[in-house]
């Protein structure tokens, strides 16, 4: 079974500074990571996401998230935030055994609040 | 492409009463759909999956009578909360993916409230 930590519940950041949100991820084996981002009363949208290859990964929106396997992290970054970017922030990781049934287990989610 | 659809975005109904929470496949099929509940600030904890054609499959702790789901098409799931309670209140989220290494691709959710 997988899980996932992200030990920010909250990240205040004032605007246009360098901003990083953790993750940590377990699980006996080979996984995929993602990136959700939520704005209130809303959906999931993915940000960006880990399958195989590089382990950088960027969005269109400036973010970028490194998998480091040897320390088990899925870090989001980004080198300056602005105000929009104020949201939940989701860490979410699948195995890939099952195809199109695999199962995405999130972690607790970072408010990523950006300050003026 | 792979837009999913939930309907109705928001809900208000009596203790007691039954809820119907649609989602929808836009542009792809999915065999597999996947309903989540978040509770307030907090995460998305996954309720059960959605089959085509079979039955969901729960997961541990949630009460299959209560949240009745149906996955009749490939592209429609439905999730039925009957005698809804005030702790039924909360947020649901439906998703899907379109290839089998694909994202999960989420509806808008439905904030459910149970007066």
């Amino acid at each position: 079974a997988q899980s996932v930590t992200q030990l920010d519940s909250q990240v205040p950041v004032f605007e246009e500074a360098p901003v990083e949100l953790r993750c940590n991820y377990s699980s006996s084996v080979s996984v995929y990571l993602f990136w959700y981002v939520q704005y209130p009363n809303q959906g999931l949208q993915l940000l960006l996401k880990y399958l195989s290859g590089s382990t950088l990964v960027e969005s269109i929106n400036g973010f970028e998230a490194e998998f480091n396997k040897s320390q088990t992290s899925f870090h989001l970054r980004k080198p300056s935030v602005h105000i929009s970017d104020t949201a939940e922030y989701f860490c979410a990781v699948s195995d890939f055994t099952g195809g199109a049934t695999n199962k995405l287990i999130f972690g607790t989610g970072t408010l990523l609040a950006v300050q003026p | 492409g792979a837009v999913v659809s939930q309907h109705p975005s928001w809900v208000i109904c009596k203790s007691g009463t039954s809820v119907k929470i649609e989602c929808r496949s836009l542009d792809f099929q999915a065999t597999t759909m996947f309903w989540y509940r978040q509770f307030p600030k907090q995460s998305l904890m996954l309720m059960a999956t959605s089959n085509e054609g079979s039955k969901a499959t729960y997961e541990q702790g949630v009460e299959k009578d209560k949240f009745l789901i149906n996955h009749a098409s490939l592209t429609l799931s439905t999730l039925t909360v009957t005698s809804a309670h005030p702790e039924d209140s909360s947020f649901y989220i439906c998703s899907a993916r379109n290839r089998a290494e694909s994202p999960l691709h989420f509806g808008n959710g439905t904030r459910l409230t149970v007066t």
